[in-house]
């Protein structure tokens, strides 16, 4: 069955450091994995995905993401934070043959002035 | 173009009651995928349903069903509501399979009493 772990629920960053938010999946398949960002009160907004092809996935707001097919991981970074990242960010992965999404429990982003 | 919508905004109701959430994706999306999700936690899926069909299914109890009209909007119904059904419930639209991104609504908040 597929899972993904997220480590670390809080993490909390000085604006301008490098942000890290970890993502470990666990697939039997090739899956396709997401990152969503959810601001309070609000829906979830796709950040990137991974499908095929380059591993090095650029999304919005100056995020990007590696999958790591060895390491089954597939970790969101940002090299700047800025105090507008301060939300919960999700990774999820798919299983194109049970079109299931899986999602982790999340990570509370903190950005510090 | 508008996004997914969903109503109501928010809704109580009381333990044993039957309730009714309506979703309607994007202009163009035939796919509609439900969540849960509870304070603290990542979304669980529910269902999703293509071309009105259903074609994946969360480990959710029979006490949830949902549908696809023709419009390709959606309806999810709870029977015999339970104290811990009280979570944000999350539609979400996409053009089709698991390769493609989802478009999350901004919920519909169920309070059980």
């Amino acid at each position: 069955a597929q899972s993904v772990t997220q480590l670390g629920s809080h993490v909390s960053v000085s604006e301008g450091a490098l942000v890290l938010l970890r993502c470990n999946y666990s697939s039997s398949v090739p899956p396709y994995l997401f990152w969503y960002v959810q601001y309070p009160n609000q829906g979830l907004q796709l950040l990137l995905k991974y499908t095929t092809g380059a591993t090095l996935v650029k999304g919005i707001n100056g995020f990007e993401a590696e999958f790591k097919k060895s390491e089954t991981s597939f970790h969101l970074t940002k090299p700047s934070a800025h105090m507008s990242d301060a939300a919960e960010y999700f990774c999820a992965v798919s299983d194109p043959g049970t079109y299931k999404y899986i999602f982790g429990t999340g990570t509370r982003l903190k950005v510090l002035a | 173009d508008a996004g997914v919508t969903q109503s109501p905004t928010h809704l109580i109701k009381t333990r044993g009651q039957h309730v009714t959430l309506r979703c309607s994706p994007i202009s163009g999306h035939k796919s509609v995928s439900w969540y849960q999700q509870v304070l603290g936690q990542g979304p669980q899926f529910i269902f999703q349903y293509y071309e009105k069909e259903e074609r994946g299914r969360g480990n959710f109890p029979d006490r949830f069903s949902a549908r696809q009209f023709p419009n390709y909007s959606s309806e999810l119904n709870v029977n015999a509501l339970l104290l811990g059904d009280s979570a944000l419930y999350l539609c979400a639209s996409s053009l089709g399979g698991t390769a493609y991104e989802q478009y999350f609504g901004p919920g519909t908040r169920l309070t059980v009493t």
